[in-house]
C-alpha cells in the first residue's frame, strides 16, 4: 500500500541551527501539507502546497519556515534558525483530491528536538 | 475561525465497554468531517469520514454521524478492544476555501482499554 515517508525520524539540533525535514508523498497525490504536534498538544496546520506554490499557511509558518518540492518527488520543510519552541513532531501529509473532499495520508512524523 | 472541540480525556474503559467520544465543530460553510486515529509511535490514520449532513461514516466497528443541527460528529463503538487504545482526533475540512484546503484538528482524546 502506498505511503508517505518522512526522514529523519528524529533530529536533535542546537538552537539557531537550520533544519530540513524531508517527505516523500504518495506518487499520484497533488496536494501536500505540513502539520506539527507539540508533545501532548493538538495537531496544528502549518502549510499547504499545490501546483508548486503555497496554497495556504498558518500564523505559525513565519519567515523562518519554507517549503520546497525540489525534484518532483520530495517535499521539504526548512526551518532557518530553530528556536526551543520549534521542538515538536512534524507530520507531512499528502492528498489526491485535497483536504476539502478527501482524506489526508500522513507520514509517521519527524521528531525535532531543539536544545 | 473554524474549530473543533473534543471531549477531554483521557478515557479509560474495560474491554467490551461502549465508547463515545464527543466532537462538536464551528465552521463557516459546509465542512467535511473526519476521525483520525494515532497509535503509539505512529502517524495519523483516517478512521472514518462524512462529507455531508446525515452521512454516517463507519470503519472497524466505529461509527459517527454528521449532525448539522447540533454541529456534532460523535465517535461511537459498541464494544472496544485493547487494540483500540490510541489517540483519536476529530477534524474538519472546508470545501472550496482554497485549492488544497486544510484540516483543522481537535485536541485529541486518549483512549486506554484495559483487559
Amino acid at each position: 500500500e502506498p505511503e508517505v515517508t518522512q526522514t529523519p525520524s528524529h533530529q536533535v539540533t542546537q538552537m539557531g541551527q537550520e533544519v530540513i525535514l524531508r517527505c516523500v508523498p504518495i506518487s499520484n497525490h497533488l496536494y501536500f501539507y505540513w502539520y506539527r504536534q507539540i508533545l501532548g498538544q493538538k495537531v496544528e496546520f502549518l502549510v499547504s502546497f499545490y501546483n508548486n506554490e503555497i496554497s495556504e499557511k498558518s500564523e505559525i509558518f513565519d519567515d523562518q519556515f519554507s517549503v520546497e518540492r525540489p525534484d518532483g518527488s520530495n517535499f521539504t520543510l526548512k526551518i532557518r534558525s530553530t528556536k526551543l519552541e520549534d521542538s515538536a513532531m512534524y507530520f507531512c501529509a499528502s492528498s489526491e483530491w485535497g483536504a476539502n473532499t478527501g482524506e489526508l495520508f500522513f507520514g509517521e512524523g519527524s521528531r525535532l528536538t531543539v536544545l | 475561525g473554524d474549530s473543533v472541540t473534543q471531549m477531554e480525556g483521557p478515557v479509560t474503559l474495560s474491554e467490551e465497554a461502549f465508547l463515545t467520544i464527543n466532537c462538536t465543530y464551528t465552521a463557516t460553510g459546509y465542512p467535511s468531517l473526519f476521525w483520525y486515529v494515532q497509535y503509539p509511535g505512529e502517524g495519523l490514520q483516517l478512521l472514518l469520514k462524512a462529507t455531508k449532513a446525515d452521512d454516517k461514516g463507519s470503519n472497524k466497528g466505529f461509527e459517527a454521524t454528521y449532525r448539522k443541527e447540533t454541529t456534532s460528529f460523535h465517535l461511537e463503538k459498541g464494544s472496544v478492544q485493547v487494540s483500540d487504545s490510541a489517540v483519536y482526533f476529530c477534524a474538519l475540512s472546508l470545501t472550496f476555501r482554497t485549492n488544497a484546503g486544510k484540516s483543522t484538528f481537535g485536541d485529541g482524546t486518549t483512549l486506554t482499554v484495559k483487559p
